[in-house]
């Protein structure tokens, strides 16, 4: 069964200081994975998204993730944290049943300090 | 512009009472999802729909019902059984239900008890 666990409940950084934010995966085949972010009473926007391609993925905003089978893990990162950064981030795995179905990781909150 | 409407932004329910959050698409996308997310949590997925007159139920379908009587609209409903209705709703949808396709989010209902 699939299955996404995000390290981190909460992570606060100082404007313009790298950004790290950490994902583990259980799989049984070679998923798909997906970050989104959610600002406050918003839906959630996608990031970016690994479809078995290249292991290091760029997205929007100047954030990017790389794919690590050897780990299962699928970090995002960013090299500088902007104040508008600050929200809640999710990481996603998709399993090959029919329908498409997204597991969700538990969120992880970002804060920026200016 | 492209996207998706859930409405209304806010909902009340009261005691005993059958309430109908409404999603519309104009991607024309075939695939739509029903999620709930709840405070410090991930989301679960309630209903999805991988093609007009056809859903299925997620992993938290007791208390909800939902329809696709036209490609655009996936309409919930949650019905007096749902004890606990508290949450935001979040409607998506993707161009198919195949599992390296992202799914794109509108900004939510939330829904509280009177």
């Amino acid at each position: 069964a699939q299955s996404v666990t995000q390290l981190d409940s909460h992570v606060s950084v100082s404007e313009g200081t790298p950004v790290l934010l950490r994902c583990n995966y259980s799989s049984s085949y070679s998923p798909s994975l997906f970050w989104y972010v959610q600002h406050p009473n918003k839906g959630l926007q996608l990031l970016l998204k690994y479809t078995s391609a290249a292991t290091l993925v760029k997205g929007i905003n100047g954030f990017e993730a790389e794919f690590k089978k050897s780990e299962t893990s699928f970090h995002l990162t960013k090299p500088s944290a902007h104040m508008s950064d600050a929200a809640e981030y999710f990481c996603v795995v998709s399993d090959r049943l029919p329908g498409g179905k997204l597991i969700f990781g538990q969120g992880t909150e970002l804060s920026v300090k200016p | 512009d492209g996207g998706i409407t859930q409405s209304p932004k806010y909902l009340f329910r009261k005691e005993g009472q059958n309430v109908t959050l409404s999603c519309e698409q104009n991607l024309n996308h075939d695939a739509m999802y029903w999620y709930r997310q709840d405070p410090g949590q991930g989301l679960r997925l309630i209903y999805y729909s991988q093609i007009v007159n056809d859903f299925q139920k997620g992993d938290i379908a007791e208390g909800y019902s939902v329809s696709r009587e036209k490609k655009e609209s996936f309409p919930l409903t949650v019905t007096s059984a749902q004890k606990n209705p508290t949450a935001f709703y979040l409607c998506a949808s993707s161009i198919n239900s195949y599992s390296n396709q992202p799914q794109h989010f509108g900004d939510g209902t939330r829904l509280s008890i009177l």
